[in-house]
């Protein structure tokens, strides 16, 4: 079962950097997936899609602030000079044959 | 600039139908395949549909299957969820996103409707 896990929140202070994880399930580790930002009160906002080598491809003005990693079945992203307008939930998504799953989501805060 | 703003939310009854649309605009609607997708309060992200740019193709989330219907109109730049036998778990707001042409992700999403399921 085609499955993403993400931690429920993550901190850090304002222009530090902050990591987030998204873990595939087992035998989905060269998937690939898109990370997603909500901030409060709005609709979704795609940020990029993540290769499982570590390549990514960023939405249309997304910030050079954002990027993403991979390792094994880990998909990261990393938030660099944190801004208060970071603060939000962080979405990873996959799909597979006909079907597209999301990740829990993870709640930045900016400190 | 890409739009799609969703419509058809408001308070329906248990066991009611609901019909929502999204209006797209800024880009070629009919070369895009679209997805519906919900998010109950203080909740996540849930998929729930997908229907190809032909609307030949199209899948369903297992929480919604034959209760949902997706449908679109390419001369209209719309695209619609149908939503029988309401459920109080149906209560959460609607989005519409729009699947990247080359790939398989939500590259744009609207603002989202709310469905309030309640008598």
């Amino acid at each position: 079962q085609l499955v993403l896990t993400q931690s429920p929140s993550a901190s850090a202070s304002l222009g530090a950097s902050v990591k987030l994880t998204c873990t595939l399930s087992s035998g989905h580790s060269r998937y690939a997936i898109a990370w997603h930002q909500q901030q409060p009160e709005k609709g979704p906002r795609y940020l990029l899609k993540l290769n499982s080598d570590g390549s990514h491809t960023k939405g249309d003005g997304i910030p050079d602030r954002f990027s993403g990693s991979s390792s094994g079945a880990e998909r990261y992203l990393t938030i660099s000079s944190l801004q208060s307008e970071d603060e939000a939930d962080y979405y990873c998504q996959t799909w597979g044959t006909d079907i597209w799953v999301f990740g829990g989501g993870t709640k930045v805060t900016v400190l | 600039e890409v739009q799609l703003v969703e419509s058809g939310g408001g308070l329906a009854q248990p066991g009611g139908s609901l019909r929502l649309s999204c209006a797209a605009s800024g880009f070629s609607f009919s070369r895009y395949e679209m997805n519906w997708v919900r998010q109950a309060p203080g909740k996540g992200l849930e998929w729930l549909s997908y229907i190809s740019n032909s609307g030949d193709n199209i899948y369903y989330a297992d929480s919604v299957k034959g209760r949902f219907t997706i449908s679109r109109d390419n001369a209209n730049n719309s695209l619609d969820l149908q939503i029988n036998s309401l459920r109080a778990e149906d209560t959460a707001i609607y989005y519409c996103a729009r699947t990247y042409m080359y790939g398989y992700y939500f590259d744009f999403w609207g603002q989202g409707t709310l469905v309030t399921v309640s008598s």
